[in-house]
Order: structure tokens, then C-alpha cells, then sequence
């Protein structure tokens, strides 16, 4: 069992609507990333969080430490947002980042 | 904050030969971080690279195929040596991530013919 897991794999939606990405972990941790990669290959952070809930814009990210579960919402999804969507959380052990193997938006016009 | 400056951004290169990709920093890292992206992949760690001291390497990935050098706290080079079509894949430079926000380069989108 990976130590990240992502769901879905793949969504499409069509603009205006809500999206949701789901992201669960099987390792104890102290805070989760939420990266946003381009196709173009460029990764960026959009949030670090390690309890409740963060919002940036139309983005908001929630976490929940004793289920071992976070959640990136999408509100009035834009063409613009279509990306890869990737979870990571720190192993403390090698001091490295985890990654779930990433949610593949496309949001239609 | 941290700024990440990668290049190049991408590269078609012919089997055999060696491509090396370089970060920059606009602040002084302790440990950078270098990963690959096979296609439709997530990131793979190649290697954690520290200022004065020989990079570790994870399990799967050589010195010898990937040399890394890190000469100073604010900048540092990968090299893709003998490449084989296996190698085309996205390659990153990163810092942070363990306590701290994590930031990546641009990427380094890399086709071997």
C-alpha cells in the first residue's frame, strides 16, 4: 500500500463547478503539501497545512490529522485550473517529501 | 520564500551523450532535493545533494549515470550521463518540504532520440 493516496486519478469538470481532490495517508505526519504542477513540468505550492483549513483565493485545502485525510476544493473552477494536482507529506527518517501520484484536472469552457 | 531558477527548461538530446541541468537559488539551502518524472509518473527522488559533502543517493539511481555537484549553498547541477530513450522524463530541483514550505524549478522536460 503506497504511503499517499490520491483520488480521483483523472477528473473533468465543467467550468463554474466545485471540485474536490481527496488525499489519504497511512503514515503519521506534521503537515501535508498540496502542489499544482503545470504541463509545462513547473511545480507550485499552494498550500502547507497541518490542522483544520486554508484558503487562498478560490482554493481551499482541509486536513484532518486523526483520519489521516486532507482535501483540496476548487470553487467556481476556471479553464486555468486545469493542472496536475499532487499531495506530499515529509518522511521525517530521510527528511524527504512522499508524493500521491497526482489527480489530472481538465476544466472545460 | 525561495526562488527556484532551473534550465534548460528542455532538451532533445541523442543517446549516448550527457545533458547536465542546473538550479539556482535565490537563498542559501542547506539540502537540495532532485527528482524525476517518467511520463504519467509521479516524482521519484534521484538524490539529496548538501553543500560539501558527497550527495546520497536512493535505491535505483547511481553516481556514475546521475553525478551531482554542489558547490556552493545556492546552487547545484545534475547530470544525465550516457542517456538512453529510459531517461526522457521531467527533472526537478527542489528544496524545503520537510518542515517548511517546499519550492521546485521549472522542470527540465528532457527527450532522448
Amino acid at each position: 500500500k503506497n504511503e499517499v493516496e490520491q483520488s480521483p486519478q483523472n477528473l473533468t469538470a465543467q467550468e463554474g463547478e466545485f471540485i474536490t481532490i481527496n488525499c489519504s495517508y497511512s503514515v503519521g505526519i506534521s503537515a501535508l503539501h498540496w502542489l499544482q504542477q503545470h504541463p509545462g513540468g513547473g511545480i507550485v505550492s499552494l498550500f502547507m497545512l497541518s490542522s483544520g483549513k486554508k484558503k487562498h483565493g478560490r482554493l481551499i485545502a482541509t486536513i484532518n490529522i486523526q483520519e489521516k485525510h486532507s482535501s483540496l476544493h476548487i470553487t467556481a473552477s476556471h479553464p486555468r485550473d486545469s493542472a496536475v494536482y499532487i499531495c506530499a507529506v515529509p518522511r521525517y527518517s530521510a527528511r524527504q517529501l512522499t508524493f500521491g501520484s497526482g489527480t489530472q484536472l481538465t476544466v472545460l469552457p | 520564500s525561495a526562488v527556484i531558477s532551473q534550465k534548460p527548461s528542455r532538451d532533445i538530446c541523442q543517446r549516448g551523450t550527457s545533458l547536465t541541468i542546473q538550479c539556482q537559488v535565490d537563498s542559501q539551502v542547506t539540502m537540495m532535493f532532485w527528482y524525476r518524472q517518467q511520463p504519467g509518473q509521479s516524482l521519484t527522488l534521484i538524490a539529496t545533494a548538501n553543500q560539501g559533502s558527497e550527495a546520497t543517493y536512493e535505491s535505483g539511481f547511481v553516481i556514475d549515470k546521475f553525478p551531482i555537484s554542489r558547490p556552493n549553498l545556492t546552487f547545484s547541477t545534475l547530470t544525465v550521463s550516457n542517456m538512453s530513450p529510459e531517461d526522457s522524463s521531467i527533472y526537478l530541483c527542489s528544496v524545503g518540504g520537510v518542515n517548511t514550505e517546499a519550492f521546485f524549478g521549472q522542470g527540465t522536460r528532457l527527450t532522448v532520440v
